[in-house]
């Protein structure tokens, strides 16, 4: 199988604080994972390109300094909402490639970010 | 970049009936996906399809990579199949590191009536 968890599945905090996302690839290993934003009733946007071991490639008009993102590992990426605004709300989604076969994308099960 | 456009936007069914999604995209893929959100968020994955033909029980897919469309058919819809269905391609440029990075149509919002 391909399994990605992503935790936490549902998050509420207040303005100004920062929240992390978890993404993780159970069963595999992920070279390069991907999160994406989606806002209601809308499609998914990418938001940045996670490498394992080196920075992450962000999407034209995606803060770096807003969305943090680490690759420590081929099992874990993190997205980290800093100073989180109201606006940020949305639901993030992550989805992992298998090392051994760069081919077809998996997704966790979403993170439905509230800011308060 | 790629443009992917998804129709029809939205489709009411009586169940037991039966469907077509269209997917159409500006360029050359690599890769394509087809998907169905859940109500809960989720995507799962219905086919891994970037040329050719697949069947997987009520599903099937085809996608016609000269031509640059993919067609989605469900047949016998049920009331579980009601959720937004996706499609998302990726293509490879010069530097580009993953066929995961994907693109994805506005999505087709089905919904199945007993």
């Amino acid at each position: 199988g391909a399994v990605v968890s992503q935790h936490p599945s549902r998050v509420i905090c207040k303005s100004g604080t920062s929240v992390k996302i978890e993404c993780r690839s159970l069963d595999f290993q992920a070279t390069t994972m991907f999160w994406y934003r989606q806002f209601p009733k809308q499609s998914l946007m990418l938001m940045a390109t996670s490498n394992e071991g080196s920075k992450a490639t962000y999407e034209q008009g995606v803060e770096k300094d807003k969305f943090l993102i680490n690759h420590a590992s081929l099992t874990l990426s993190t997205l980290t909402v800093t100073s989180a605004h109201p606006e940020d709300s949305s639901f993030y989604i992550c989805s992992a490639t298998r090392l051994d076969r760069d081919t077809e994308a998996f997704f966790g099960q979403g993170t439905r970010l509230t800011v308060v | 970049g790629i443009q992917v456009e998804q129709s029809p936007p939205d489709l009411i069914l009586q169940e037991g009936a039966n469907s077509t999604l269209r997917c159409n995209f500006s360029d050359s893929v690599n890769n394509l996906q087809w998907f169905h959100q859940n109500p809960w968020g989720q995507l799962i994955n219905l086919f891994y399809i970037p040329s050719g033909t697949k069947q997987n029980g009520r599903l099937s897919a085809t996608t016609v990579a000269t031509e640059r469309y993919s067609l989605l058919y469900i047949s016998s819809s049920q009331t579980t199949d009601s959720g937004v269905y996706f499609c998302a391609v990726a293509y490879l440029r010069a530097g580009g590191t993953s066929y995961g990075k994907l693109t994805f149509g506005q999505g087709t919002i089905l919904t199945v009536h007993p």
